[in-house]
Formats: structure tokens, sequence, C-alpha cells
């Protein structure tokens, strides 16, 4: 089955500076790879999201970026704020619809000010 | 504006007890779907269901069971809990067509003494 490994665990930074996280998967026939973002008592909220035939996907402050051959992705957060520091997960879809995901073990991001 | 509630956000059971959680969308989503988040394993999911009446294991489905007799309400059932049981548990809900965006509710830390 799918594996998702996801880092670093741990990520620290100065406000104004940049964040990236990257993500690898397993499955080749995976063809959508979302990003969540989850506040302190939250429940994950989708941040961005890029599908297989698509190889970068930009939202303002925000990027992804896929490799297919490599089976990696991803998550570019530039000139970060306080109000990014979340845990952030990505993942990866395992059925042909794209609705049943298989999620990285998380990024805890801490934006210093 | 989108909501997907969760019956408790803190909950306290002893070992053997039958324990319920409860979750309801407002969006009309035809999929649902439980997990279980855990420090450095990320979301793993226990039981999800594409319609009423329907169910499918995820990938840690032992000693959990599930419900969905109306399309808005999924329930996550416990047999008998177990302090390995103790974890934050998230229930999500997403739409069959258009999007594959997933509706997290605020979770329910469930802790097994």
């Amino acid at each position: 089955g799918e594996n998702v490994e996801q880092h670093p665990s741990t990520l620290s930074v100065q406000e104004g500076d940049s964040a990236v996280i990257k993500c690898t998967y397993s499955d080749s026939a995976s063809n959508y790879f979302p990003w969540y973002k989850q506040e302190l008592g939250k429940g994950p909220q989708l941040i961005i999201d890029i599908r297989s035939n698509v190889g970068e996907k930009k939202d303002q402050r925000i990027a992804v970026t896929l490799n297919k051959t490599a089976k990696h992705f991803s998550l570019h957060i530039t000139e970060t704020q306080p109000e990014d520091s979340a845990v952030y997960f990505c993942a990866a879809s395992i059925d042909n619809y794209g609705q049943n995901f298989v999620f990285g073990p998380g990024t805890r991001l801490s934006v210093l000010p | 504006d989108v909501k997907v509630t969760q019956s408790s956000r803190y909950l306290v059971k002893r070992t053997g007890e039958k324990v319920f959680l409860e979750c309801v969308q407002d969006m009309d989503h035809e999929n649902m779907f439980w997990y279980r988040q855990d420090p450095g394993l990320g979301l793993r999911l226990i039981y999800f269901s594409y319609d009423v009446k329907m169910k499918e294991k995820g990938d840690i489905p032992e000693g959990y069971s599930v419900s969905r007799e109306k399309k808005e309400r999924f329930s996550l059932i416990l047999e008998s809990a177990s302090t390995n049981q103790t974890s934050m548990y998230l229930c999500a809900s997403s739409s069959s067509g258009g999007g594959n965006e997933q509706f997290f509710g605020p979770g329910t830390r469930l802790t097994v003494l």
C-alpha cells in the first residue's frame, strides 16, 4: 500500500523567511496530493493541493511542487508570518477518485517573531 | 459556512466501556471518514463510508466499528475500550462530486483509563 514520508518533523524559521516541507510517496498510481494545516485545537484544513498532471501550483505565499518521476512533492511558504505556525500534513490519494488519502506524519512549523 | 461537529471535545472512559463518538456534517456530503491522530504517526484512517449504511475498513479498523444510518451522521464505536485507544479522533466529510477536499471536525480527545 501507499506510504507517505514527511520531513522535517519540526521546523523553526524567523518571521519573513521561507519554509520548505518535503514529502515522498511510494505508489506511482497516486494522482492527487493535498496539504492540510492544523492549528492548535482545530481540525486540519486544506490549504493547497496539486494533481499529478501539474508540476507546480501557487496561491499567494504558498506553493506546491510535484516531481512524479522521483515521487516527491514539497510545500513552500514564503514571507512566513506568526500565523503560519501550525502542524502541516501532506497526503497522497490511494483511490482512483482521489477521495481517500494516506497522510504523512506531520511537520510542526514554528515562526519566530 | 461548512461545518463538521463532533459530540465531545474531551472524553474520559474506563477500560472495557463501550464508547460512542458521534459526527455530524451539514454539507450534504456523501463521504465520511474517521481518523485517529497520534504524535509522529499523522492521521490514520479507521473507517470510511461513501453512502448511507455503507462502510469500508481503513488502515486500522481493529477494535472499532461504525454506523451510518443517516447521510449526515457517522458514528464511531469502541466496543470495549482499551488504554491503547487513547488518542485524538477526527471526523471528516467530503463530496463525491467535484473536488476532493475533506472537511474536518475539531476532534475528540479520548482518554481510556
